[in-house]
Parts: structure tokens; C-alpha cells; sequence
């Protein structure tokens, strides 16, 4: 089993709607979670971080948590075009350091 | 200010050679972190500086990689006698201290061709 796990997609939404990307993490004792963006030849960027159950919003961005269900996801509401790259499940190991990363999931947002 | 900056950009190679590969954090960041990223994949975890403690060299895939931090700032990826499946792009992220310190600022990378 993976310790990072993301479908690989693509997933594919028309413009408008609403974008739902899901990872699931093997340690338990997982501290911190993060989603990154990767356009295509780029580098990744922080979009969002979460730490506690629930949810947290950022404008567009709603991330969610459930550490009983070893569980996040990212929800990208009104999902535009320029949306569309690869988004990066990231975790934090029980030390809280090592960061390890899903190998992510391809989003396609259709004009 | 500025961010991570590695070079170089590319790095093509023959098979065999030695290379090496420089990160320079953001000024004040404590962490720093080195992937790889091969074509279509996600990053994999090589290894991880924080400070002057030890280092996590718990990724690096074979003793022919090594790294090094010096002054608690830049830092050096080194492969020895490298094989065409070292090709891939090679991401340095580094990362302040205090609360954040678990987010990431990426480099643009460096893409390494072993042929």
C-alpha cells in the first residue's frame, strides 16, 4: 500500500462546476496535510494546508479532514480553466517533518 | 524577496559521470528539502535538512547520491557514476521556521538527462 494514495485521473469537469479531488494516507499518526498545485513543466505551489478535522475554506478552495477515515480532499467550487494542472496530496509523517506526496491527480476544466 | 533558486536548469550527462546540483533557500528558512520527479509521476522524497540537526537521508535510492548543507544555507545533490534512471527533474523546497514551517516554497528544478 502506498503511504500517499490519489486517483490518477484525469479528471475531467466543465467550467462552473465543482472539482473533487480525494487521498487517502496509510500513518495514522499523520500530523499535517497539504494540497499542492503543478501546472505542467512547473514546480508545485501550496494552495491549501490543513491540520484538523473538518473543513477549512480558502475562496475558491474548501479542503476537508477526517483523520478516523485517514481521509482528505480538496473541493474547487466554480472551477475555471486556468484550474486545470496536476494537484498534489501531501503529508506530514508522525515525526512531523518528512512531508510525503501522492502522485497526484490530473484536472481538466473545460471551457 | 526571492525564492528557492537551483541550478543549473538542465544538466545533460554521459552515463558514468559524476554531477552535481545546487539549491539556495529563501533567506531565513531553516528546512530544506530535497525530490525527484521522474517524467508523469510525483515527487519522491530524498532528503531532508532542518538546521544543524542530522540530516533525514532516509529517501536517497542508493549510496551513489549524497547531499550536503552548508552554513545552514545552500545546498549540494551530488550523484556519482550516474545511470540513465537518475534522469528526472530534481526539486529543491525549503521552508521557514516557527509555525509554517511545514510549508514548502519550491525552486524551479533541475532536469537531469543521463544518456
Amino acid at each position: 500500500q502506498k503511504e500517499v494514495e490519489q486517483n490518477s485521473g484525469p479528471l475531467s469537469v466543465p467550467e462552473g462546476a465543482i472539482a473533487s479531488l480525494n487521498c487517502t494516507y496509510s500513518d495514522r499518526g499523520s500530523q499535517s496535510f497539504f494540497w499542492y498545485r503543478q501546472y505542467s513543466g512547473k514546480s508545485p505551489e501550496l494552495i491549501m494546508f490543513i491540520y484538523s478535522n473538518g473543513d477549512k475554506e480558502d475562496g475558491r478552495f474548501t479542503a476537508q479532514l477526517n483523520k478516523a477515515s485517514q481521509y482528505v480532499s480538496l473541493l474547487i467550487r466554480d472551477s475555471q480553466p486556468s484550474d486545470s494542472a496536476t494537484y498534489l496530496c501531501a503529508v506530514t509523517n508522525t515525526g512531523g517533518f518528512k512531508t510525503i506526496f501522492g502522485a497526484g491527480t490530473r484536472l481538466f476544466v473545460k471551457a | 524577496g526571492a525564492g528557492v533558486s537551483q541550478s543549473p536548469s538542465n544538466k545533460v550527462t554521459e552515463k558514468g559521470k559524476d554531477v552535481e546540483l545546487r539549491c539556495d533557500p529563501i533567506s531565513g528558512h531553516t528546512a530544506l528539502y530535497w525530490y525527484r520527479q521522474s517524467l508523469g509521476q510525483g515527487l519522491e522524497f530524498l532528503i531532508y535538512f532542518q538546521g544543524n540537526s542530522a540530516p533525514d537521508k532516509s529517501g536517497l535510492p542508493s549510496d551513489r547520491f549524497s547531499a550536503e548543507r552548508t552554513g545552514g544555507s545552500v545546498s549540494t545533490l551530488t550523484i556519482q557514476r550516474t545511470q540513465q534512471e537518475d534522469s528526472a527533474v530534481y526539486l529543491c523546497a525549503s521552508a521557514p521556521p516557527g509555525a509554517r514551517r511545514e510549508t514548502q516554497y519550491f525552486g524551479p528544478g533541475t532536469r537531469l538527462l543521463v544518456l
